[in-house]
């Protein structure tokens, strides 16, 4: 059973605002919710990270509800640059090395 | 700071050859993992290591063996290569030893096994 589910494929222009949503009904009380981000040819990269409400740092937000079955992330005024898969990934603090990659959402930014 | 480095960049196998990937960090961190990716798909986990001396089975270690030489090395070893072993190879780090630790990989290695 998946862990997460989240769109495959999303498409925007530039400056907008994207927010790609993720599933994850069977989170459990010590997981996280953290966000990759991964170009062609490229190793992922860490986005974000967070446990519940609202999370921001210098490139997203994440946004949780309070009942954790889902979240957010969201990229303020997209850049071409912005051009990647993104992975939506939950994780338990103390949970063993494990980190689970589902197949991403592939974000095309267009002018 | 490097990073994590990974060589080499590119290499073609027959089936049957055996090769190690070398991968290398910079970062005092404690765990070391490696990942294959297939195209269309996320990341798979091969081997783990928590710390110096220690490995661990990940999701898909059949066919392939690793070492933790020290702090700063992991190697990933296929001893008799096969098609199926066809993929990009990435290797990652984090200063934890939980999934839930930032993990920096590196630039990966794509290996094609013919």
């Amino acid at each position: 059973l998946a862990k997460t589910t989240q769109p495959i494929s999303m498409d925007s222009y530039e400056g907008q605002e994207v927010n790609i949503t993720c599933s994850h009904n069977n989170i459990a009380t010590n997981d996280y919710i953290t966000w990759y981000q991964q170009f062609p040819s490229q190793g992922p990269r860490f986005i974000i990270q967070g446990y519940k409400t609202k999370v921001t740092n210098e490139v997203a937000s994440l946004f949780i509800p309070a009942d954790r079955k889902s979240s957010t992330l969201s990229l303020p005024r997209v850049s071409l640059s912005d051009t990647a898969v993104y992975y939506c990934l939950v994780e338990g603090r103390g949970g063993g090395n494990k980190l689970t990659f589902g197949t991403g959402t592939q974000l095309k930014v267009e002018l | 700071n490097a990073g994590v480095t990974q060589t080499p960049k590119f290499q073609v196998l027959k089936t049957g050859q055996s090769m190690t990937l070398q991968c290398a960090q910079d970062m005092n961190h404690n765990s070391m993992y490696w990942y294959r990716q297939d195209p269309g798909m996320g990341l798979r986990l091969i081997y783990y290591s928590a710390s110096e001396g220690t490995t661990d089975k990940g999701e898909v270690p059949n066919g392939y063996n690793v070492s933790r030489l020290n702090k700063r090395e992991f190697s990933l070893r296929l001893e008799s290569a096969a098609p199926s072993q066809t993929s990009v190879y990435f290797c990652a780090s984090s200063f934890g030893t939980s999934g839930f630790d930032e993990q920096y990989f590196g630039p990966g290695t794509r290996l094609t096994v013919t």
